[in-house]
């Protein structure tokens, strides 16, 4: 159990477009959803938090406007990478955490990533 | 705020040795946990271990153990019997008690298994 899936795998879009990335939980209802960008050879890095039906929290320097979240359901969460530029390309990487015991609650699980091209 | 140090970029072993990783942490929370995840070529984040901060007792899963210093804020795995599939980076992420908490990952140690 535990299955987080990302769509798309990957995307190449022209500068100035706007591209969604979906994640979602398969087998659980995830009660929070995380999103991180990682750059190649480099750690990952907070972007913002999401509860279902609540206003992400963004970490201190992501930009609100390009980066939009949202989270609609239990399952599904998304990130639109607005008018996107060259140095927005990246690996995105959302996770969730589950409801259940304290560990469960407060363990996430990853889904595959989505590698984001911006010409 | 938490910290996280992985102060070896990079490792390697052969295969069937034994490794270990090493980790160190700063946090002010007073319930926490400790993971370790991989992260192998295909770029899919793996939970390998985690471990409770009020427990003494190390965690271990399968091949894989860890020793939990909790007053030197220190964190080790250890890879038992190494398989080429443990090729991967490995990231040590404390993670304050909470669902919605973030967790905080070091730079990462780069490991590969030699067949």
């Amino acid at each position: 159990g535990a299955v987080v899936s990302q769509h798309p795998s990957r995307v190449i879009c022209k500068s100035g477009t706007s591209v969604k990335i979906e994640c979602r939980s398969l087998d659980f209802q995830a009660t929070t959803m995380f999103w991180y960008r990682q750059f190649p050879k480099q750690s990952l890095m907070l972007m913002a938090t999401s509860n279902e039906g609540s206003k992400a929290t963004y970490e201190q320097g992501v930009e609100k406007d390009k980066f939009l979240i949202n989270h609609a359901s239990l399952t599904l969460s998304t990130l639109t990478v607005t008018s996107a530029h060259p140095e927005d390309s990246s690996f995105y990487i959302c996770s969730a955490t589950r409801a259940g015991t304290a560990a469960q609650a407060d363990t996430q699980y990853f889904g595959p990533g989505t590698r984001l091209t911006v010409l | 705020a938490q910290t996280v140090t992985q102060s070896q970029p990079e490792m390697s072993v052969q295969e069937a040795e034994t490794v270990t990783l090493s980790c160190t942490y700063d946090t002010s929370e007073s319930n926490y946990y400790l993971f370790w995840y991989k992260q192998p070529p295909s770029r899919q984040m793996i939970l390998v271990i985690r471990q409770e901060a009020y427990k003494q007792q190390n965690a271990t899963e399968n091949r894989f153990s860890v020793n939990f210093q909790k007053a030197a804020k220190s964190f080790s795995l250890k890879i038992s019997d190494s398989q080429l599939g443990d090729t991967a980076m490995y990231f040590c992420a404390p993670h304050a008690q909470g669902g919605s908490e973030k967790l905080v990952f070091g730079k990462g140690t780069k490991l590969t298994v030699n067949p």
